[in-house]
């Protein structure tokens, strides 16, 4: 059961604009949610997360977006940078406190 | 910051042979250790979860004779993948759940396995 869905495999934006990335969750129950960055052969790094009781958090260029009513949440990036490249992907925590990923995203911000 | 160290970053295995990966927390004690495996273009699926002093539990379609886990220790887990095959190549990678008011879980730096 996927319980987290990250839609689009690819997203590519150029430096300076913003990036938006998706995720959809059909568990109405999970706490908070997580977003992780991955470079390739390297474990995921933990970026910014929301609690289930906010609609917004921001740190930095980052910010993320939660519509509990469309169990849908958005991580914005502005002004995207070349290092911003990576897979990024959604998270949130499962019944055991094991950590449930959507498919990921690759962003590619492009010079 | 919380670190986990996972060793071997990269392996190259003969089928039939075993392999362990190691995961280390360095500056905190880990009772849990969430081990997940990522195949290409695929997101990280959770395999077991190892808790210090009793028998890991399995997710489904798990086999927990060849996925050995071993939590021995407050700082450290291991996983061996016994009997390898080509199909267990994949990359490997344990996770601690987060500490005091943090909610990051922190992760290895991964091990890719390759079975030949």
């Amino acid at each position: 059961d996927q319980q987290v869905k990250q839609n689009s495999p690819s997203l590519s934006v150029q430096e300076g604009r913003i990036s938006i990335l998706n995720c959809d969750y059909t568990n109405s129950m999970f706490d908070y949610f997580l977003w992780y960055k991955k470079y390739p052969a390297e474990g995921p790094t933990f970026l910014i997360s929301i609690s289930s009781i906010k609609d917004k958090n921001e740190d930095g260029r980052f910010t993320v977006f939660l519509n509990k009513s469309a169990k849908h949440l958005s991580l914005h990036i502005v002004p995207s940078q070349p290092g911003d490249s990576a897979v990024y992907f959604c998270a949130a925590p499962g019944r055991f406190r094991d950590m449930r990923f959507g498919a990921g995203t690759r962003l590619t911000v492009k010079p | 910051g919380a670190v986990v160290s996972q060793h071997p970053s990269r392996v190259i295995c003969k089928s039939g042979t075993s392999v362990k990966i190691e995961c280390r927390s360095l500056d905190f004690q880990a009772t849990t250790m969430f081990w997940y495996r990522q195949f290409p273009k695929q997101s990280l699926m959770l395999m077991a979860t190892s808790n210090e002093g009793s028998k890991a539990t399995y997710e489904q379609g798990v086999e927990k004779d060849k996925f050995l886990i071993n939590h021995a220790s407050l700082t450290l887990s291991t996983l061996t993948v016994t009997s390898a095959h080509p199909e267990d190549s994949s990359f490997y990678i344990c996770s601690a759940p987060p500490r005091g008011g943090s909610v990051g879980y922190t992760f290895g730096s991964g091990t890719r396995l390759t079975v030949v």
